[in-house]
């Protein structure tokens, strides 16, 4: 049971707007920033966003990121089917001190 | 280019060591602006951070592991290695190495810490 909880599941269709949510606590998101991971099958994570809203070099701006109190979200604007993969939520937690993975969300392009 | 790639055995049996090593180019590993990294993804199952080691070789473990990690380095190989103790089932897993960037303010507060690169994975089997 990880201290990030993440739906299990979303889905849209081509060019729809998803957003996936990562829910903590005061001991992680109330104080840390947040990072996204993308993982695709077999394959190893992708840094999506970090620090909470900021995209690494070479990621679309299709991926958003932000944080309200010890709630997250990453919104995929423009849906596309290379979209379909796992999608983790991630930060440091003062309780358990260790750095903790949101439980993961499954995107699947219908 | 930062490149990890981990290597090690793919079979281990249960109560043994599970040895792994990450191999690192386009990156000294003896930087001291990076942290070096083992997070593992069991198959169901989330990922899990395993510990960081530090350029200066300080070490800090996931509590969860009950101090059956152990992170080394070699410099002069640019290559840090896990060691897993008294494995077991649960300890299958895709293991990956990475780079984690990390940022303080002036009074010491993390400002930020993320997996920026990172190795293919390495399947480790426990067997009975």
């Amino acid at each position: 049971q990880s201290a990030l909880t993440q739906p299990p599941s979303a889905s849209g269709t081509p060019g729809q707007r998803v957003t996936l949510s990562c829910s903590g606590g005061t001991s992680n998101l109330g104080r840390h920033t947040v990072n996204w991971y993308q993982v695709l099958p077999g394959t190893a994570p992708k840094l999506l966003i970090h620090t909470t809203d900021q995209r690494p070099s070479g990621v679309p701006d299709r991926f958003s990121g932000s944080k309200s109190g010890t709630s997250a979200s990453l919104v995929i604007s423009g849906l596309q089917s290379d979209d379909e993969a796992d999608y983790y939520c991630a930060a440091w937690d003062d309780s358990l001190d260790a750095h903790v993975f949101g439980t993961g969300t499954e995107v699947t392009v219908l | 280019q930062v490149q990890l790639q981990e290597s090690g055995p793919g079979l281990v049996k249960a109560s043994e060591t599970l040895s792994l090593t990450c191999s690192v180019s386009g990156n000294s590993i003896g930087s001291d602006n990076f942290y070096w990294s083992w997070v593992r993804h069991p198959p169901g199952k989330g990922l899990e951070w395993i510990g960081y080691i530090y350029y200066s070789g300080a070490t800090y473990y996931n509590p969860s592991l009950q101090s059956r990690a152990i992170l080394s380095m070699e410099t002069s190989k640019n290559q840090f290695s896990l060691q897993l103790t008294s494995v077991t089932a649960a300890d299958t897993a895709v293991y990956f190495c990475a780079r984690v960037t990390y940022k303080y303010d002036d009074g010491g507060n993390p400002l930020a810490e993320y997996f920026q690169f990172w190795g293919p994975g390495s399947l480790v089997t426990v067997s009975s």
